[in-house]
């Protein structure tokens, strides 16, 4: 098994540009999410899925779109990026039906810079 | 709203020990623990359920007490490999099944 992959490592976007950036999991795993990282910040939820055709938002989701069409694929899109923007990037999935006790296995992460 | 970590930081000496907290304004279900070394992506540690239950990773384990909404990881004399940065991630009750709250992250340094 290939984890959860993300695509591309890095990213070096102008500001106003649009771009989305990819995440794909092989483990069957119900549930995704997308978290950003920042200095002293932590790891803050942006959008998450529970299933195919179902999303919801995380704790910072303004400026990001996403969509689950797949149980495998679950891409976060950046519709005009911001100099706010610029940050480290995860994927994360799990398997659910343990009542919420499921290991996340996150992604490799890209870095994005917005200039 | 996200949980909060102390110390922001700590520098130890192998075979020394540390204790990280963690420290959420809601009621939690269960804490999770994870692990990111430099450039890496966060690996899992540990589950702690309500109850107080402790849980251990090899030299390291954690406990959770659900009424101060509190969770504390105690890492005993640590190695060189213990050195990365720590997040707790919470969940509360409701909502989504697997949605963690993570917290702002502890900076640990091991040194020889």
């Amino acid at each position: 098994n290939a984890g959860v992959t993300q695509t591309p490592k890095f990213q070096v976007l102008k500001t106003g540009q649009s771009m989305t950036l990819q995440c794909a999991q092989d483990m069957n795993h119900e549930y995704m999410s997308w978290y950003r990282q920042d200095p002293g910040m932590g790891l803050r939820l942006i959008h998450y899925s529970v299933g195919a055709g179902i999303t919801d938002q995380g704790e910072v989701p303004n400026g990001y779109n996403v969509s689950r069409s797949t149980t495998e694929d679950f891409p976060l899109r950046l519709l005009s990026a911001a100099p706010s923007q610029t940050s480290v990037y995860f994927c994360a999935s799990s398997p659910t039906g343990a009542g919420g006790l499921d290991t996340q296995y996150f992604g490799p992460g890209t870095r994005l810079t917005v200039l | 709203q996200q949980p909060v970590q102390s110390p922001q930081a700590v520098i130890l000496r192998e075979g020394e020990d540390a204790v990280i907290n963690c420290s959420s304004s809601k009621a939690l279900y269960s804490v999770h623990w994870y692990r990111q070394k430099h450039g890496e992506a966060p690996v899992f540690l540990m589950i702690l359920l309500k109850g107080g239950e402790q849980k251990g990773h090899e030299k390291i384990s954690a406990s959770f007490n659900e009424k101060k909404q509190q969770s504390s990881l105690y890492l005993t004399a640590s190695q060189l490999s213990y050195s990365g940065t720590y997040f707790c991630g919470t969940k509360g009750y409701g909502g989504a099944t697997n949605k963690l709250i993570f917290g702002t992250g502890t900076l640990l340094a091991v040194q020889p």
